[in-house]
């Protein structure tokens, strides 16, 4: 069965410091994977995905087979990056439904 | 669009009393899933359906849980008999058809005492 881990529940960096929240995957397909996050009282939001090998909001994610990975970057946090971020991997295929980690919950101090 | 609705937003209730939640997904989208969230499991699918059809229940906890989706725009999730354990926030989302991009509800914050 497919499976997500992030391996840190709470990650704080400073503002304007780079950071990497991990994300890694298990799956014998190949799936597509997803970022989605939370800012404080707001709905879980789709933030990028892997396919579209977009930068949004200054974050990017590649997708790292060899590695199963999907590391979500920023090079400078901002304070307003402070929120929930969860990976997610949906397989290929038909099916839709999303197979979610536990989260990280970055907080940027100032 | 209003996006995901759901209702209650909260929810406070005594164990063993029957709990329904409430979801109306966006307009046009096909599938929809119920999520728990909470501190120490995360984000946990219970169920989706594809067009109104339940595809996968493999996710709901136990008996207590039904879910039930009589049109396009409208699901329920009941739990009874609730327990403290099941206090949670409960996720609702949607999707188009085809498309891997889920659209969530703002949640119901369900406490058991």
């Amino acid at each position: 069965a497919q499976r997500v881990t992030q391996p840190e529940k709470l990650l704080s960096v400073f503002k304007g410091a780079p950071v990497e929240l991990k994300c890694n995957y298990s799956y014998s397909g190949s799936p597509e994977l997803f970022w989605y996050v939370q800012y404080s009282r707001q709905r879980l939001q789709l933030l990028l995905r892997h396919i579209s090998r977009e930068s949004i909001k200054g974050f990017t994610a590649d997708l790292n087979k060899g590695e199963t990975s999907f590391h979500l970057k920023k090079p400078f946090a901002q304070e307003e990056d402070s929120a929930m971020y969860y990976c997610a991997l949906s397989l290929s295929g038909s099916a839709r439904q999303l197979t979610f980690g536990s989260g990280t919950q970055l907080t940027v101090l100032p | 669009d209003a996006g995901v609705i759901q209702s209650p937003r909260h929810e406070v209730t005594e164990m063993g009393q029957e709990v329904t939640l409430r979801c109306k997904p966006i307009s046009g989208h096909n599938s929809l899933f119920w999520y728990r969230q909470t501190m120490m499991r995360g984000l946990e699918l219970l169920i989706y359906f594809n067009n109104n059809v339940p595809i996968d229940d493999s996710g709901m906890p136990e008996d207590r849980f039904s879910a039930k989706m009589p049109n396009a725009s409208f699901s329920t999730l009941k739990i009874q008999p609730s327990e403290p354990r099941d206090s949670a926030v409960y996720f609702c989302a949607s999707s188009f058809p085809g498309k891997h991009e889920q659209f969530f509800g703002p949640g119901t914050r369900l406490t058991v005492l």
